[in-house]
């Protein structure tokens, strides 16, 4: 089956640095993306890794193994607009997005 | 650009009532539109994958003729919830794919939240 397993809840204080680990068993890979999700709101795209390696963008970088089936989002200098769901999705051989449950994350002043 | 656009935002009906969500491309065509259920904390669940000028194709689990979708033109499908009740209560939100565009892209839309009383 396929499966994306992220944390559900993390904290952090303001300022700080935070990452959001996820890993995934999927038919096929097209890619996977970070997508940030405030309460009631549609999901925003983030990032989309689909080699190896780091993709940096502003104050959020994504990583991707596709050997280890692993990817991380990390949030710099964290401001409490960054409270919100952030979750990971892969794009299978379908070019269908399988979704993870997404991780809530919490700033604290 | 890619706007996708969802209206209404958020509706209230009685059981048993039928409700249309609308989902738009305002400035790109859309060949493909999507469109998922989010449960409170819970991930995105695809219910169905619609292509315009054809039948959607629907995820196991997904009754078809409770949930309608069409997709006439390359900027509008919709979905319609026949005989809506309590459990259809949701956060149904579109994603369209361009025309042309390339098969990892999908833009979302603001999402329609349904309450069913």
């Amino acid at each position: 089956g396929q499966n994306i397993d992220q944390p559900t809840e993390m904290t952090a204080t303001e300022g700080a640095i935070v990452q959001i680990n996820c890993t995934y068993q999927t038919s096929g890979f097209n890619g996977l993306f970070w997508y940030q999700q405030h309460a009631g709101e549609a999901p925003t795209f983030l990032s989309y890794n689909v080699l190896d390696g780091l993709e940096e963008k502003g104050r959020f970088s994504s990583f991707l193994s596709r050997s280890k089936g692993y990817s991380y989002l990390l949030l710099k200098e964290l401001q409490m607009k960054d409270s919100a769901s952030y979750l990971c999705a892969v794009m299978d051989s379908n070019y269908q997005l399988i979704w993870g449950a997404g991780t809530k994350l919490i700033i604290k002043p | 650009g890619a706007v996708v656009s969802q209206h209404p935002s958020w509706v209230i009906c009685k059981s048993g009532t039928s409700v249309k969500i609308e989902c738009r491309s305002l400035d790109f065509q859309a060949t493909t539109m999507f469109w998922y259920r989010q449960f409170p904390k819970q991930s995105l669940m695809l219910m169905a994958t619609s292509n315009e000028g054809s039948k959607a194709t629907y995820e196991q689990g997904v009754e078809k003729d409770k949930f309608l979708i069409n997709h006439a033109s390359l900027t509008l499908s919709t979905l319609t919830v026949t005989s809506a009740h309590p459990e259809d209560s949701s956060f149904y939100i579109c994603s369209a794919r361009r025309l042309a565009g390339e098969l990892n892209e999908q833009f979302f839309g603001p999402g329609t939240r349904l309450t069913v009383l």
